[in-house]
């Protein structure tokens, strides 16, 4: 069974500090996202990586920005955390394809105060 | 611009009911279409894809290119299919844009 594994449930980070969200997947995927989902607004992707250091801006990434080193693992950074990026945050992995399903982490909630 | 429309935040129906959950998109190129599903304290998941035509959980939908639609429908809700439901668009590059959600309540 594919695992996402996220490395914290729930966060509590002060503005201006910045902040590392870990993800992990152990099914040698290509393919990995971050998203973040807020109510009303559903699930907005904000960087995907379909290669190990390769990353691709989705429609939300500015305040963030990610990291590939190894296949397995895709990180997402917040240089400097702000109230507005308090939200639940998705880790995705998928093998290449059009028509592969995603499989999603349990998430992180992050809360900026 | 691609995008995944869902008009509906909040969907009730009793139990037996049969439910429809809109989803329309825009998107230039031929696209390929899912549904996911979110219960409650529960991952994200796939519940079906438009390329496999297959029914899950007694959920079908059919992808109407001429009305740019993948509504997702069930004959008669059970109250375990209380959950929210996203519809999701996968283009080229294999980027997956997501709706807003809808949030199916059902009712004993």
């Amino acid at each position: 069974d594919v695992k996402v594994t996220q490395s914290s449930r729930y966060l509590v980070k002060r503005t201006g500090e910045k902040v590392f969200l870990e993800c992990v997947q152990d099914m040698d995927h290509e393919n990995m996202f971050w998203y973040r989902q807020d109510p009303g607004l559903g699930l907005r992707l904000i960087y995907f990586s379909y290669d190990v250091k390769m990353k691709e801006k989705g429609d939300i990434p500015e305040g963030y920005s990610v990291s590939r080193e190894k296949k397995e693992r895709f990180s997402l950074i917040l240089e400097s955390a702000s109230t507005n990026q308090t939200s639940m945050y998705l880790c995705a992995s998928s093998p290449p394809g059009r028509d592969e399903k995603l499989f999603f982490g349990s998430g992180t909630q992050l809360s900026v105060l | 611009a691609q995008r995944v429309t869902q008009p509906e935040k909040l969907l009730s129906v009793f139990k037996g009911a049969p439910v429809e959950l809109k989803c329309n998109y825009s998107y230039s190129g031929s696209p390929e279409l899912f549904w996911y599903v979110q219960y409650s304290r529960q991952r994200l998941q796939l519940l079906l894809r438009h390329i496999s035509r297959e029914s899950i959980k007694g959920f079908t939908a059919d992808l109407n290119k001429g009305e740019t639609s993948f509504h997702l429908k069930k004959p008669f809700a059970q109250e375990e299919d209380s959950a929210m439901y996203y519809c999701a668009l996968r283009h080229n590059t294999d980027k997956l844009i997501f709706g807003t959600g809808t949030r199916l309540q059902v009712f004993p």
